[in-house]
């Protein structure tokens, strides 16, 4: 079985563009969530999708952030103007229905590492 | 505020030797608490939860943790490392008083074992 998936690996972008990160979390799972680690920090919590439904979105830092998950399978997290403290690395993250039996684990991707100069 | 500590940035202990990593947090109600490892270029890997029941959970590749709720406290231990275990280990909670799955991290701890 597949795990979560990101892409690109890692991004290297000029202030003010635009980036698009991709996640495909393991099939099957209606949870989808994204973090994000900046430098030696803690990961934090962006939000949460259920299916194509935002049921957390209380970590998102701005309104440049924008995550969608149209169709309840992949999800694009788009940063538009890109700043120098939005880089790092952002990880997704993916579990199953909460009433199956291995409720509360989330299973996480590689990451993709962005730098924005 | 809700939060999750790792005193220490990184520990170091000789191969066959025991290794503790730290973890303390501070979440209101009766939170799940997790490990999750990170080798390099990938990702977090789960290595173990608690839930409820026996304080000592025992996890993937020997790893053990015990969790103790006067001292808020959820230690990854082992009783004997392996080189191979050298790795940046994080500790999570989720807090279930409220309605939400979100996971609260600690900054990591890196864990060194010397042959």
């Amino acid at each position: 079985e597949a795990g979560v998936t990101q892409f690109p690996s890692h991004s290297v972008i000029e202030k003010g563009q635009t980036v698009t990160l991709r996640c495909d979390p393991i099939s099957g799972h209606d949870n989808l969530y994204w973090y994000r680690r900046v430098m030696g920090k803690e990961i934090k919590f962006l939000l949460h999708f259920v299916k194509e439904s935002k049921q957390d979105e209380s970590g998102m830092p701005n309104n440049r952030f924008l995550a969608e998950r149209t169709g309840g399978t992949y999800s694009t997290l788009k940063v538009q103007p890109a700043e120098l403290e939005d880089s790092g690395v952002y990880f997704c993250a993916s579990s199953q229905d909460s009433f199956a039996g291995t409720k509360n684990i989330q299973y996480f991707g590689a990451g993709t590492r962005l730098s924005v100069l | 505020a809700q939060s999750v500590a790792q005193p220490e940035d990184q520990v170091n202990v000789a191969e066959g030797n025991p290794l503790t990593v730290k973890c303390t947090y501070s979440v209101s109600g009766n939170p799940y608490l997790f490990w999750y490892v990170q080798y390099p270029n990938r990702g977090l890997q789960f290595l173990l939860k608690y839930i409820t029941g026996d304080n000592l959970v025992k996890g993937s590749y020997g790893f053990e943790a015990e969790f103790n709720k006067s001292q808020t406290s959820f230690h990854l231990k082992k009783p004997s490392a392996l080189v191979s275990d050298s790795a940046l280990y994080f500790c999570a909670v989720r807090p279930v008083d409220d309605n939400t799955d979100k996971l609260i991290f600690g900054t990591g701890t890196r864990l060194q074992v010397f042959p």
